[in-house]
């Protein structure tokens, strides 16, 4: 199993440009959520995805949307980056209550 | 809304020592988890140990222990014969118990050190 895995590793965008990372799930899990998590701080929750829709939401805008995929792979897209945007983006899917974490993609806005 | 705090930023320990990390949590559910990760500097989230709130019975995973105070609302976390790989980040993380898996809500972290 290769467990949760993530692309890219490590991406530079500049202000105003549109990004897309991407997850793929443990084998058998159906739900996947995003963190955001800037330096030397906790994950932040962005949004949740179950059966291709979107289940909850944190506190973030509307520049940040995402899906989910028949095969429960899941992207994440951010529009209009801003230098806030800057941080590591980490991927979790989960069956129950156990979430499994991927590796995450560094995310420099310049 | 629920919150967690992890009030020690950095803690270090000597190899082979115990070292205990701090958490306290806010919220006026009565059925959550509480979960303690660990991020090494390679960045991956590995779960380290959780406890499910209805059980009184603090959990314990080899070397790593909780001491679950529900009406304090505290959980920390002991690690004993501290090791070299126990060096890395320790978050807490707080998760509502619902029919589905919901959100984690996690503390700003415990840098941990841990010299030979």
């Amino acid at each position: 199993d290769a467990g949760v895995t993530q692309s890219p590793t490590h991406l530079i965008k500049t202000r105003g440009q549109q990004v897309t990372l991407r997850c793929s799930p443990k084998s058998g899990h159906d739900t996947v959520s995003w963190y955001q998590q800037a330096l030397g701080q906790g994950p932040q929750f962005i949004f949740q995805y179950y059966e291709e829709e979107e289940r909850q939401r944190g506190n973030f805008p509307d520049r940040f949307s995402g899906h989910q995929f028949p095969n429960y792979s899941s992207e994440l897209n951010v529009n209009a980056l801003l230098l806030g945007d800057s941080a590591l983006y980490l991927c979790a899917s989960s069956l129950s209550e156990e979430q499994f974490f991927g590796p995450g993609t560094r995310l420099t806005v310049l | 809304a629920q919150t967690v705090t992890q009030s020690q930023p950095e803690m270090s320990v000597q190899e082979a020592e115990t070292v205990t990390l701090s958490c306290t949590y806010d919220t006026s559910e009565s059925n959550y988890y509480l979960f303690w990760y660990k991020q090494p500097p390679s960045r991956q989230m590995i779960l380290v140990i959780r406890q499910e709130a209805y059980k009184q019975q603090n959990a314990t995973e080899n070397r790593f222990s909780v001491n679950f105070q529900k009406a304090a609302k505290s959980f920390s976390l002991k690690i004993s014969d501290s090791q070299l790989g126990d060096t890395a980040m320790y978050f807490c993380a707080f998760m509502k118990h619902d029919y589905n898996t919901d959100k984690l809500i996690f503390g700003t972290g415990t840098r941990l050190q841990v010299f030979p």
